[in-house]
């Protein structure tokens, strides 16, 4: 099993939408998760921090299920601003200072 | 002004050129890393330096080698490009209290014909 896996989408929603995406990670000891939100072209940048059962932002909300080792990330009233690829990232097994990003989930809100 | 810069932004070089790219920052991190990025696999550690005196291999170092010449400053160097080196390269900063966070600079296109 990869150490993290997300589906590659694109999911194409709708201005206003709610979208949620999942990511499952294999490491059941890591502790603190990530969210990057990156642009086409662009640098990847933090989003989300996830520390416990979850974290909310606004229109954002990252949630954590340890039984079933995924976060997840729940967009709210999409914006196309939104549309980005986001990546999903937990510490490997053998440093909490490394990270393992995931290959990315691709947004496309569309008006 | 940006806290994590690299240079150059792009490259097209050719095989068995050598080739360096640099990573400059200004967060005061002792972490530095660099990662490269293919369509459908992600980010990849190539390698990573979490002080001046200390270098270690990430998960695809081959092909690659670094050196950390100070704390703002971490170099990649590909000492004889092939073409499945072309990909963007990320460099990026984390520090003591910032939750791991990393901070990455712009990018590098690299292309090797």
């Amino acid at each position: 099993r990869k150490e993290v896996e997300q589906d590659p989408g694109p999911f194409n929603v709708p201005e206003g939408a709610t979208v949620a995406f999942n990511c499952t990670y294999s490491n059941s000891a890591s502790q603190s998760f990530f969210w990057y939100r990156q642009d086409c072209r662009k640098e990847p940048k933090l989003l989300m921090s996830v520390y416990s059962s979850g974290n909310e932002d606004g229109r954002f909300t990252a949630q954590l299920n340890r039984a079933s080792q995924y976060i997840s990330l729940l967009i709210r009233d999409s914006k196309l601003s939104d549309s980005a690829t986001y990546l999903c990232v937990v510490p490997p097994r053998d440093s909490s200072y490394k990270l393992i990003f995931g290959s990315g989930t691709r947004l496309l809100v569309r008006p | 002004d940006a806290d994590v810069t690299q240079t150059p932004r792009n490259r097209i070089t050719k095989t068995g050129k050598r080739i360096m790219l640099e990573c400059s920052q200004t967060k005061g991190h002792d972490r530095m890393y660099w990662y490269r990025q293919d369509p459908g696999l992600g980010l990849r550690l190539i390698y990573y330096s979490f002080d001046v005196k200390d270098i270690n291999k990430g998960e695809i170092s081959d092909g690659y080698s670094v050196s950390r010449q100070a704390q703002a400053k971490f170099s990649l160097s590909l000492e004889s490009a092939i073409p499945n080196q072309t990909a963007l390269y990320f460099c990026a900063t984390s520090g003591v209290g910032t939750d791991n966070e990393q901070f990455f600079g712009p990018g590098t296109r690299l292309t090797v014909l």
